[in-house]
């Protein structure tokens, strides 16, 4: 099974600063790589996949970058609505797996 | 407009069964394959299952594998979970979660709502 890390557990930001999330794979994914946004209620909700395509109505402070082992999901500039937890998830691999997830929460 | 409903949660013994079941609408169901993730109260994602549109191939977690069965009916845009042996650590919100469907220029999965599943004695 694939283990995927995410890194750190809580980030503490400000809004208006950038946020930079991480995510680590135990072994390659290639790209095949999704970041969700889950808020307190709610369902997740998809951001990005392929590593670094936004989905459908998905603002452009969103970015994702990486691939192999190695991922970074990027938010430009923090705003109210971003604070959340965000997950990746490889879908590479059989059984998909889910990193352990990044509380972004405001400083 | 893509909807997933899940039905079918609510309280469960240990070693009993439950039937989840997901309706779909506004999309072409047969097409696109299909998954069962769950989140245990205060915890992170976990993928439980998987069935292709149309020709069944089918994965699923090892927490959950010889247990559960997950299956769809194409004619009525359904898909189920059928969970059997139930233990405690299935207790946990099931979403209903679609593959990428793709429409005007833009890509998303869709996700259902949740329906909380609760084992317990």
């Amino acid at each position: 099974e694939i283990v995927m890390t995410q890194s750190p557990a809580t980030l503490s930001v400000s809004p208006g600063e950038r946020a930079t999330l991480s995510c680590r794979a135990s072994q390659s994914v290639t790209s095949s790589l999704a970041w969700y946004q889950q808020k307190p209620g709610q369902a997740p909700r998809l951001l990005i996949y392929g590593a670094s395509t936004r989905a459908t109505g998905i603002p452009g402070r969103f970015s994702g970058s990486g691939s192999g082992t190695e991922f970074t999901l990027t938010i430009s500039s923090l705003q109210s609505e971003d604070f959340a937890v965000y997950y990746c998830q490889q879908y590479n691999h059989w059984p998909r797996t889910f990193g352990q997830g990044t509380k972004v929460e405001i400083k | 407009e893509v909807q997933l409903v899940e039905s079918g949660g609510g309280l469960g013994q240990p070693g009993g069964s439950l039937r989840l079941s997901c309706a779909a609408s506004g999309f072409t169901f047969s097409d696109y394959n299909m998954n069962w993730v769950r989140q245990a109260p205060g915890t992170g994602l976990e993928w439980v299952s998987y069935i292709s549109g149309s020709d069944n191939t089918i994965y699923y977690a090892d927490s959950v594998k010889g247990r559960f069965t997950i299956s769809r009916d194409n004619s009525k845009d359904s898909l189920f979970l059928q969970m059997n042996s139930l233990r405690d650590d299935d207790t946990a919100m099931y979403y209903c979660v679609s593959s990428l469907i793709c429409s005007g220029g833009g890509c998303r999965t869709h996700w259902g709502q949740g329906t909380l599943v609760t084992v317990s004695s």
